[in-house]
């Protein structure tokens, strides 16, 4: 199993709609969570931290449910700009772990 | 807020040719920086993780006489390419990671990346 994993998708999404994707983690001891967006053969730039209580960002929620390892995006309103790379981070035994990502698409 | 510069951000080259790219922290000093490398519709793959004044911690399966890497100062690494071929090339991305501090906020700044392309 993977230290971390997520649906690579892609998620084809109508503009406007809501869309939530999952990422997994393996080690519960983990101790940091963080979403970070990736544009087609860019640098991977932080979205948000993600807090055990859960936080919000404009239309990006991320929630951390730490019983059953997982972390989570939620995006409303989607703007065709949201179309990238979502990567799921995981700081883990001092090492930031990657998720593969979700490729997330916005139709107009 | 902090930035990490890499240079060059493009390169084509020849079968055989050494390539270095530079990863520099341009506004604070960074002990540790990572290298990535990425291969087309895949995730980020750490390469190395190097610190400042030591030797470079390698990941397992990457050749560290291939893949040289040099932290002289707080804020300059540098990984060289050595006799680069073809699958060598991919998308390497350096990273720094912050001061003490700022990590939970921002655990790692990255540069823009340098697309290497072996003829």
């Amino acid at each position: 199993r993977k230290e971390v994993e997520q649906d690579p998708g892609p998620f084809n999404v109508p503009e406007g709609a809501t869309v939530a994707f999952n990422c997994t983690y393996s080690n519960s001891a983990s101790q940091s969570f963080f979403w970070y967006r990736q544009d087609c053969r860019k640098e991977p730039k932080l979205l948000m931290s993600v807090y055990s209580s859960g936080n919000e960002d404009g239309r990006f929620t991320a929630q951390l449910n730490r019983a059953s390892q997982y972390i989570s995006l939620l995006i409303r309103d989607s703007k065709l700009s949201d179309s990238a790379t979502y990567l799921c981070v995981v700081f883990s035994n001092y090492q930031l772990i990657w998720g593969a990502g979700t490729k997330l698409i916005i139709k107009p | 807020g902090a930035v990490v510069s890499q240079h060059p951000s493009w390169v084509i080259c020849k079968s055989g040719t050494s390539v270095k790219i530079e990863c520099r922290s341009l506004d604070f000093q960074a002990t540790t920086m990572f290298w990535y490398r990425q291969f087309p519709k895949q995730s980020l793959m750490l390469m190395a993780t190097s610190n400042e004044g030591s030797k470079a911690t390698y990941e397992q399966g990457v050749e560290k006489d291939k893949f040289l890497i040099n932290h002289a100062s707080l804020t300059l690494s540098t990984l060289t390419v050595t006799s680069a071929h073809p699958e060598d090339s991919s998308f390497y991305i350096c990273s720094a990671r912050p001061p003490v501090g700022e990590y939970s906020n921002q655990p790692q700044h990255f540069g823009d990346g340098t697309r290497l392309s072996i003829l």
